[in-house]
C-alpha cells in the first residue's frame, strides 16, 4: 500500500519569514496530493490540494510543488502569520483500490510573533 | 450550514463497555470515512463506505465496526473497547465516490479505561 512521510516533524519560523514542508510517496499510482491543516481541537482543514497532471498550484500565501518522478512533493508558506500556527498534513490517494488518503505524520508549525 | 458533526466529542468508558460514535453529513456525500488520529502517526484510515450499503476495511479496521444505512449517517461501533482504542477519531466525507477533497467532522476524543 501507499506510505507517505513527511518532514519535518515541528518547524518553528519567525513571522514574515517562509516554510517549507516536504513529503514522500511510495506508490507511483497515486494522483491526487492534498494539504491539510489543523488548529488545536479541530478537524483537519483542506487548504491546498494538487493532481498528478500539474506540477505547482499557489493560493496566495501557499503553494504546492510536485515532483512526480522523485515521487514528493511540498508545501510553502511565504510571509508566515501567527495565525499560520497549527499540524499540517499531507496526504496522498490514487484511484485504484480503495481510494483511501494515506497522510503523513504531520508537521506542528510554529510562526514565533 | 454543511458540515459533518461528531457526537459526543468527549467519551471515557471502560474496557468492554460497547459504545457507538456518530457521525452525519449534510452536504450529500457518497463518500464518508473513520480515521484515527494518534501521535506520530497522522491519521489512519478504520473504516470507509463508497455509498449506501457499501462499506470495506480502511487500514486499522481490527476492533471496530460500521453501518451505512443511510447516506448522510456513518456510526463507528466500538464492540468491547480496549485501552489501545483510546485515540482521537475523526469522521469525514467527500463529494464523490473516489478519495477526494475530504470534509472532516471536529473528531471525538475516547479514553478506554
Amino acid at each position: 500500500g501507499e506510505n507517505v512521510e513527511q518532514h519535518p516533524s515541528t518547524l518553528s519560523v519567525q513571522e514574515g519569514d517562509s516554510a517549507v514542508i516536504k513529503c514522500t510517496y511510495s506508490d507511483s499510482a497515486s494522483n491526487y496530493f492534498p494539504w491539510y491543516k489543523q488548529e488545536l481541537g479541530k478537524g483537519p482543514q483542506l487548504i491546498i490540494d494538487i493532481r498528478s497532471n500539474v506540477g505547482e498550484k499557489k493560493d496566495q500565501r501557499i503553494a504546492v510543488t510536485l515532483n512526480k518522478t522523485a515521487k514528493h512533493f511540498s508545501l510553502h508558506i511565504t510571509e508566515t502569520q501567527p495565525e499560520d500556527s497549527a499540524v499540517y498534513f499531507c496526504a496522498a490517494s490514487g484511484n485504484t483500490g480503495r481510494r483511501a488518503l494515506t497522510f503523513g505524520s504531520g508537521t506542528r508549525l510554529q510562526v514565533q510573533p | 450550514e454543511a458540515q459533518v458533526t461528531q457526537n459526543p466529542r468527549y467519551l471515557i468508558t471502560v474496557t468492554g463497555k460497547k459504545l457507538t460514535v456518530t457521525c452525519s453529513q449534510n452536504m450529500n456525500h457518497e463518500y464518508m470515512s473513520w480515521y484515527r488520529q494518534d501521535p506520530g502517526l497522522g491519521l489512519r484510515q478504520i473504516y470507509y463506505s463508497m455509498n449506501v450499503e457499501v462499506t470495506d476495511k480502511g487500514d486499522v479496521p481490527e476492533g471496530y465496526k460500521v453501518s451505512r444505512k443511510e447516506k448522510r449517517n456513518f456510526p463507528l461501533i466500538l464492540e468491547s473497547p480496549s485501552p489501545n482504542q483510546t485515540s482521537l477519531y475523526f469522521c469525514a466525507s467527500s463529494p464523490t465516490q473516489v478519495a477526494d477533497t475530504q470534509y472532516f467532522g471536529p473528531g471525538t476524543r475516547l479514553t478506554v479505561l
